[in-house]
């Protein structure tokens, strides 16, 4: 199926410091979402996007659906411990027929140092 | 609390045997999805429900079965054709209708270990 290319795909950062990461495709997507997984558990919705240059932000984080409607960025201000974990995008492909048809990122293991 | 809950947390099951997953919903959603996830890598979905007695296939439904007979509970059986079942699978459910459809919130998850 389609992918997304989620980068980077790790990151160790110290308490304090600015996130950002991001996710391209090669085809247009119609709606992008961002998720946080906590080790062994599912994933939480952390922002829903669903218009092109659509910039919404939830507490210190901040996510763009970018204008060519082929990517979408995620940023975490003063990052804290309890930022640690996994933060997939996921994206929906394709029209009206295709509601809830999810394509997901590989992810991007955030680590925090205090 | 409204939420998604599945269980039970860890199955272990002999290769050959059918395992079959619980998802209950209690947040009046019509939309159910069950997603595999493999280490390292991103949700892949196996079957979805947009109303009851209705159900589609996803990316990866090989060796998978579900059925929808009520709206809250969409359980899903792993058979013995599924070539590599070990995985953590997840269950998600959403409004439907429109872009709502897309707002996928999930259950905590079902760590299967065949062995």
């Amino acid at each position: 199926g389609q992918q997304l290319n989620q980068s980077p795909q790790s990151m160790f950062i110290q308490e304090g410091e600015d996130v950002s990461m991001n996710c391209t495709s090669s085809s247009i997507f119609n709606t992008w979402l961002w998720y946080k997984q906590d080790p062994g558990e599912g994933p939480v919705l952390l922002i829903a996007l669903y218009k092109a240059g659509e910039l919404t932000s939830n507490g210190r984080l901040t996510a763009q659906f970018g204008i060519t409607r082929k990517d979408s960025f995620l940023n975490i201000s003063a990052s804290i411990p309890s930022d640690v974990g996994i933060y997939f995008c996921a994206g929906r492909l394709g029209g009206g027929t295709s509601y809830g048809k999810l394509t997901f990122g590989q992810g991007t293991i955030l680590t925090v140092h205090p | 609390d409204g939420g998604i809950t599945q269980s039970p947390k860890y199955l272990f099951r002999k290769e050959g045997q059918n395992v079959t997953l619980s998802c209950e919903q209690n947040l009046n959603h019509d939309a159910m999805y069950w997603y595999r996830q493999d280490p390292g890598q991103g949700l892949r979905l196996i079957y979805y429900s947009q109303i009851v007695n209705d159900f589609q296939k996803g990316d990866i439904a090989e060796g998978y079965s579900v059925s929808r007979e009520k709206k809250e509970s969409f359980p899903l059986t792993v058979t013995s054709a599924q070539k590599n079942p070990t995985a953590f699978y997840l269950c998600a459910s959403s409004i439907f209708g429109g872009r709502s459809t897309d707002t996928q919130y999930f259950g905590p998850g079902t760590r299967l270990t065949v062995l």
